[in-house]
């Protein structure tokens, strides 16, 4: 497609529902990144994939956070048991090949949480 | 842990004044990216600085790399009503790829 995008755009869940948020990079992108970004704050670091391998998630803030690339390009990123510090919204980023520190990242529109 | 900070928070200028955000960080940088975030949008890459004590100019728009690399301003001379949203600055976490996000500045302009 013409850019990187995310499914849904917003998602409203009860306290303690399980979540799933998708991303589809552009075609052809090696590098996916999910940024969590709260309301007034900067992107915040979540996660890393190149291709389907899971190379950093240092930035998952618990055990409750799981994202998944199985093929390389769609991935999703899921939240059990939903409390309500986790209303964000999250981003996807995608990068056209192997991280390199000097690349840039194409940002999709975003998935905007709000825990009830 | 390694930061990123930026000031101010907020702006607001009359249209046709100028605006300056500043970026600093706790470690120093192989390079700083700008991106610029719409209300209700997503942030949007704007540019990329790498050398010491780089300048590079983007119409009105002018960015800066410090000479230790550890600072960068962006500055927009004769703000326009499409300047308005929020300006982040972003560096490398150490050697890994993740990027680390300044708060960033909000910049609202009055017609």
């Amino acid at each position: 497609g013409a850019g990187v995008s995310q499914s849904p755009r917003y998602k409203v869940a009860k306290r303690g529902q399980d979540v799933a948020l998708r991303c589809d990079p552009i075609s052809g992108h090696v590098s996916l990144f999910w940024y969590q970004q709260a309301l007034g704050q900067g992107p915040e670091f979540l996660t890393y994939f190149q291709n389907e391998a899971q190379l950093d998630k240092s930035g998952l803030p618990s055990d409750r956070f799981f994202a998944e690339r199985p093929e390389g390009s769609v991935s999703t990123l899921k939240i059990q048991r939903t409390q309500q510090e986790d209303s964000a919204v999250y981003l996807c980023a995608s990068s056209p090949r192997d991280w390199e520190l000097t690349d840039t990242q194409y940002f999709g529109p975003g998935t905007r949480l709000t825990v009830l | 842990g390694q930061q990123v900070m930026q000031i101010p928070q907020y702006q607001h200028v009359q249209e046709g004044e100028d605006f300056t955000t500043y970026c600093n960080s706790s470690t120093t940088l192989s390079n700083i990216q700008w991106y610029k975030q719409r209300p209700g949008g997503h942030p949007v890459f704007l540019i990329q600085l790498v050398k010491s004590g780089e300048v590079k100019k983007q119409k009105r728009l002018t960015f800066q790399f410090g000479e230790a690399k550890k600072n960068s301003s962006l500055h927009i001379t004769a703000t326009q009503t499409t300047d308005v949203g929020t300006y982040f600055c972003a560096g490398p976490r150490g050697s890994q790829g993740n990027l680390i996000f300044g708060k960033g500045t909000k910049l609202s302009v009055k017609p």
